[in-house]
């Protein structure tokens, strides 16, 4: 069965450092999206990206933070700057877009220390 | 933001018995809703949703139900399984534009499942 992939699962970093989370979403799908959870918190949208641009973002989503779908295939969220309170899980998800089929399918994740 | 709520954050269930979990909503542009399981270390895993033109929605042992006037819908495990012992998040969605969701999520639920 398709999955959603991402890599790294782990990444450790200094503050102020950039980082760069990849995604690999299901083939055929068409919507793409980042979340992410502070641990002990919810699950919190980060932006949503359909035909090679932003759909929408949430005002966590500031100038620090960028996507990019940079092939067929991947897709990237990119954080400037890191700072400590970037430390989350951070999930890519996507959706096919047929209207039919609404579930957003998530990745593993990719737990960022921000140190 | 707490426009998804889930107010129990912790469920203990005997094994066989029915599992039920709550959540409640305050958006009424919300018009699709999705339950999403989690074990530690992965990420969100679809287990059923429903559409705000329904009141019931069925899937083997997974039943929701959605309450529209009480903004509150629920979900049903039964019979409750020690496999089914994770954390349970409620989703809710509306419709951005060109087709994208935004997921606006609960706190979740840790279920556990006694033998």
């Amino acid at each position: 069965e398709p999955e959603v992939t991402q890599t790294p699962s782990h990444q450790v970093t200094q503050m102020g450092q950039e980082v760069i989370l990849r995604c690999v979403p299901i083939s055929n799908h068409l919507y793409f999206y980042w979340y992410r959870q502070i641990l002990g918190q919810k699950v919190e949208f980060l932006v949503s990206f359909y035909n090679n641009e932003i759909s929408e973002k949430s005002e966590i989503f500031d100038d620090q933070f960028s996507v990019e779908r940079p092939d067929g295939s991947n897709f990237t969220l990119k954080i400037r700057s890191t700072k400590l309170e970037d430390s989350a899980m951070y999930f890519c998800a996507s959706n096919p877009g047929d209207q039919t089929d609404n579930e957003q399918f998530f990745g593993p994740g990719t737990r960022l220390t921000v140190l | 933001d707490q426009q998804v709520k889930q107010n129990s954050p912790s469920l203990s269930v005997q094994e066989g018995r029915i599992s039920i979990l709550n959540c409640d909503y305050t958006n009424s542009m919300f018009d699709y809703f999705l339950w999403y399981k989690k074990y530690p270390a992965e990420g969100p895993t679809f287990l059923i949703s429903i559409s705000s033109i329904k009141d019931k929605n069925e899937d083997g042992r997974f039943t929701v139900f959605l309450n529209k006037s009480a903004k509150h819908l629920s979900l049903h495990i039964v019979p409750s399984q020690p496999g089914d012992s994770a954390v349970y998040f409620c989703a809710a969605s509306a419709y951005l534009i060109q087709g994208a969701q935004k997921l606006v999520f609960g706190q979740g639920t840790r279920l556990t499942i006694n033998p």
